[in-house]
């Protein structure tokens, strides 16, 4: 079965630091994998996908993630963080194989906040 | 850009009522999918479509209903409205294919509130 782990619901930073949020993943056949961001009252928009390419995916607003077979880790970046960085990231998990290919399976969600 | 599109964004609405709330995408997607997503939480699937006449249930057990006439058009019914239904509720398509991961795009929500 499938699933996703997000390690802490909530994430603090300063603006300007590094953002890091952490995604882990349990599948068993090789997975897709995404990050959403949300924000307050809006549906979900994706900032980057692993598609089995490169395993360093660089994605939009200057976040990027590396797919970690070894540690099934799919953890989201960004070097600096900046105050429109607020909101709530989704990490997701699909496959191509078996039933029900290409629903997505969502972890809980981390709120990013960014302090001035 | 991605064009899907849902009605009303908010509803409150009493105890009791029928409510339809509607989804549509220009982007000629096979697959459609609802979401639902309590304040905080994260998204749970309720309902899908592959396609014209296609419709399966998600993940979460859900009293809507839903139906799939048009490629384009994927509404949710709740015949009864009650305030357990309250929530977000997100549409989302994606292209139907054998190969390639499956890119959701999801439209903006519908909030209910049923009182």
């Amino acid at each position: 079965a499938q699933s996703v782990t997000q390690l802490g619901s909530h994430v603090s930073v300063s603006e300007g630091a590094l953002v890091l949020l952490r995604c882990n993943y349990s599948s068993s056949v090789p997975p897709y994998l995404f990050w959403y961001v949300q924000y307050p009252n809006q549906g979900l928009q994706l900032l980057l996908k692993y598609t089995s390419a490169a395993t360093l995916v660089k994605g939009i607003n200057g976040f990027e993630a590396e797919f970690k077979k070894s540690e099934t880790s799919f953890h989201l970046t960004k070097p600096s963080a900046h105050m429109s960085d607020a909101a709530e990231y989704f990490c997701a998990v699909t496959w191509n194989y078996g039933g029900s290919q290409g629903n997505l399976i969502f972890g809980k969600g981390t709120k990013l906040s960014v302090k001035p | 850009e991605a064009d899907i599109y849902q009605t009303p964004r908010y509803l409150v609405i009493g105890t009791g009522k029928k409510i339809t709330l509607e989804c549509s995408q220009t982007m000629g997607h096979d697959k459609m999918y609802w979401y639902q997503q309590d304040p905080g939480m994260e998204l749970h699937l309720i309902h899908y479509s592959y396609g014209v006449n296609s419709t399966e249930k998600g993940d979460l057990s859900s009293e809507s209903t839903v139906s799939r006439i048009r490629t384009e058009h994927f509404p949710l019914t709740l015949e009864s409205a009650r305030p357990s239904h309250t929530s977000q509720y997100l549409c989302a398509s994606s292209e139907f294919s054998g190969q390639g991961a499956y890119e959701q795009y999801f439209g903006p929500g519908t909030r209910l509130t049923v009182t």
